[in-house]
Order: structure tokens, then sequence, then C-alpha cells
């Protein structure tokens, strides 16, 4: 059975205080792992997919990186707009399409 | 490209009345779609996989009777959540990937997620 952790559960930031979100993962066979941003009372937005470990993407002040175990989303120089729950999800190979989600990382970037 | 629409965004209805939500991929053709369930500072719960053409597959636990999903073309998956009662308020959430064949920048493998209906039963 796929697995996803992620931490911390919430985290609050200064605006331009940089910091990192976890995603921990067990997977049988990754077909991909997701990240999502969510505000509240809206559906997730497509942020990131990764497929193997070593690879990283970036877009604005975030950067996601994969290993074999875990993920990270790292966000420089944060922005208040940048307050949000941040989703991570995994796709195996035996999931037929199917995401696991992890509980998310509640993001609070204070002025 | 890679949106997806809901309506109705909000729903109010009386207990035991039935209400359906509509779901469309409105810019590439999705032969699977995903229907989600959301409760309050939780993550998304996997109901049901909508396949075109073809039966849902229900997650377990999940009432195939309760909530009826039809998708009937290439954009459009509706769920029906019949004799709806106040234990079914939730906020519903689908998704939908390109198909392999669309190309592009769309990923493939990425589901995207509509805006969600909030829906309250009385």
């Amino acid at each position: 059975e796929d697995q996803v952790t992620q931490s911390p559960e919430a985290l609050r930031l200064q605006e331009g205080e940089s910091s990192s979100l976890n995603c921990s993962y067990t997977v049988s066979g990754l077909r991909g792992l997701f990240w999502y941003r969510q505000d509240p009372g809206k559906g997730p937005e497509f942020l990131f997919t990764l497929y193997s470990a070593g690879e990283e993407k970036e877009k604005e002040r975030l950067k996601a990186t994969l290993t074999k175990k875990e993920s990270f989303l790292h966000i420089t120089a944060p922005k208040p707009e940048d307050s949000a729950t941040y989703l991570c999800a995994v796709r195996g190979g035996t999931s037929y399409g199917k995401l696991t989600f992890g509980q998310g990382t509640i993001l609070t970037v204070h002025p | 490209g890679a949106v997806v629409s809901q309506h109705p965004s909000r729903v109010i209805c009386k207990s035991g009345t039935s209400v359906k939500i509509e779901c469309r991929s409105l810019d590439f053709q999705a032969t699977t779609m995903f229907w989600y369930r959301q409760f309050p500072k939780q993550s998304l719960m996997l109901m049901a996989t909508s396949n075109e053409g073809s039966k849902a597959t229900y997650e377990q636990g999940v009432e195939k009777d309760k909530f009826l999903i039809n998708h009937a073309s290439l954009t459009l998956s509706t769920l029906t959540v019949t004799s709806a009662h106040p234990e079914d308020s939730s906020f519903y959430i689908c998704s939908a990937s390109p198909p392999f064949s669309s190309g592009g920048a769309l990923g493939t493998d990425t589901q995207y997620f509509g805006p969600g209906t909030r829906l309250t039963v009385l």
C-alpha cells in the first residue's frame, strides 16, 4: 500500500525566511510524485511532477527535489501570498492512475 | 491549458433530495476522471475513478448507489448524490488527466483539479 507522510503539519514563516517542506513516501514502482497548492475553499492547483531520484523542478520561489524516499519543497524568500496548504501525492505502479495524498502542510507567511 | 471546471460551486439542499455535480475538462479530453471528497482540515479522499464509456470504480467503503457517477463523454463526468443527508455535506472535488495522446506541455500522469463544490445538506 502506498503511503505519504508530510511534515511539518503547519509552518509559520516571516516574509523572506526561506524553509523546506518534507514529503516522505513508500510506493511500489513510483510513477510520479506530485506537489499541489490548495487555497481555502478551492481545488488543488498543480505545481510540479517529479519522476526519478535526483530530479529537480523550479517555479518562481518554489523548488521541488526528489530522492528515493522523500521529496522536499523548498520555498525561497516567501511572500504572504505563498500562504496555503501544500499537498504531496504519489502515483504507484499498481495504482491504476490513482493518487495517494499526504495530509498536507499548512504554510503561513507573515509580512 | 489543463483547465477543469465544476458546477455548481456551492449547493444547499434539503435532506432526501438528490444533487448532481458536473465536472468538465475544458481544453483537453479526459478518458479518466476522479472524484474526491474533502472534510475540513483533512486531505483529499478518493471516492471513485470515472472511466468514459464504462462503469466507475469505487473505493472501498463508498456506496455505489449513494454516489452515482456517469462519464458520458471525454469532457464530462457527473456525480449525483442521491437522497442526500446531512452527513453527506462536504467539499467534493473532481480531477482529470490528459490522455497519453494529448502531447504538448500537459503531463499525462498529472491530475488537474476542478475548483470544488461545497455541498450543504440541511
